[in-house]
C-alpha cells in the first residue's frame, strides 16, 4: 500500500547537535508538510512544499530547515538542537486534485518521529 | 494568522451515550474545517471534513455542524463504542492546506 514513512522514529540527541528528520512517501503526493506536536498544544506546521522548487515556512518554522529533495522525499533539520525542540515530528502529505473515494485535500500522515534533546 | 480553541480538552462518556467537541475560529476568510483523530501512539487520520458552503455533514455515527456566522464547528459522535477513545483535532484553513489545529479533545469510553 502507498505510504508515509519517517526514519528515525525515535531519536535522542543532545543539546547544539545537528539533526535530520527525514520522510519519505510513496503516494505519488505533490504536497508535504512538517507538523510539531507537542501535549495540550495540538499539531502546528513548521514548513510545508508544494513540490521541489516550492518551499514555504509555518507557523513555528524558526530553528528549522527543511529540503525537498525530490517529489517523495522531505527532510526537516534542527541546525542546533536545543530541549524544547523535543516533541513528536510528523511528515504529511497531500493531493491538491479531487479524487475518487477520497476527501478533498486529506493530509496523509507518517508515523511519527519522536525527538528528545537532552 | 488562524486560531483555533477546542472546548473540551477531556472528555469522558458512558458507552452508547454521545459525545459532542466544539472548536471556534478566528479568521472568517476559513473556509475548510476537518477532523482528524489519533488513537493512542497512532498517526492523526482524517474521520471527517466539511466546507464553508455547507452546514453539516454525516458519515455514520459521526457528523460536523458548521455556524459560519459565529465561526464554530462541532464534532458529533453517536452511539459511542470502545474504539472510539482517542485524542480528535479540529483543524481550520483557508483554502486547503496550511491547517490551523485546536489543542486536541482525549476522549474515553467507558465501558
Amino acid at each position: 500500500d502507498a505510504d508515509v514513512t519517517q526514519t528515525p522514529r525515535n531519536r535522542i540527541t543532545k543539546t547544539g547537535k545537528r539533526i535530520m528528520l527525514e520522510c519519505s512517501q510513496t503516494k505519488g503526493h505533490d504536497r508535504m508538510y512538517w507538523y510539531r506536536q507537542d501535549p495540550g498544544l495540538g499539531l502546528r506546521l513548521i514548513y510545508y512544499s508544494f513540490d521541489v522548487k516550492d518551499i514555504n515556512k509555518g507557523e513555528i518554522s524558526d530553528g528549522y530547515s527543511v529540503s525537498r529533495q525530490a517529489q517523495a522525499k522531505f527532510s526537516l533539520s534542527l541546525e542546533s538542537a536545543i530541549p524544547n525542540q523535543t516533541a513528536l515530528y510528523f511528515c504529511a502529505t497531500s493531493d491538491p486534485g479531487p479524487r475518487q473515494g477520497a476527501s478533498y485535500n486529506e493530509q496523509f500522515f507518517g508515523p511519527g518521529t519522536r525527538l528528545t534533546v537532552l | 494568522g488562524e486560531n483555533v480553541e477546542q472546548h473540551p480538552s477531556t472528555l469522558s462518556v458512558q458507552e452508547g451515550d454521545s459525545a459532542v467537541i466544539k472548536c471556534t475560529y478566528s479568521d472568517s476568510a476559513s473556509n475548510y474545517f476537518p477532523w482528524y483523530k489519533q488513537e493512542l501512539g497512532k498517526r492523526p487520520q482524517l474521520i471527517i471534513d466539511i466546507r464553508s458552503n455547507v452546514g453539516e455533514k454525516k458519515d455514520q455515527r459521526i457528523a460536523v455542524t458548521l455556524n459560519k456566522t459565529a465561526k464554530h464547528f462541532s464534532l458529533h459522535i453517536t452511539e459511542t463504542q470502545p474504539e472510539d477513545s482517542a485524542v480528535y483535532f479540529c483543524a481550520a484553513s483557508q483554502g486547503d492546506y496550511k491547517l490551523s489545529f485546536g489543542a486536541g479533545t482525549t476522549v474515553t469510553v467507558r465501558a
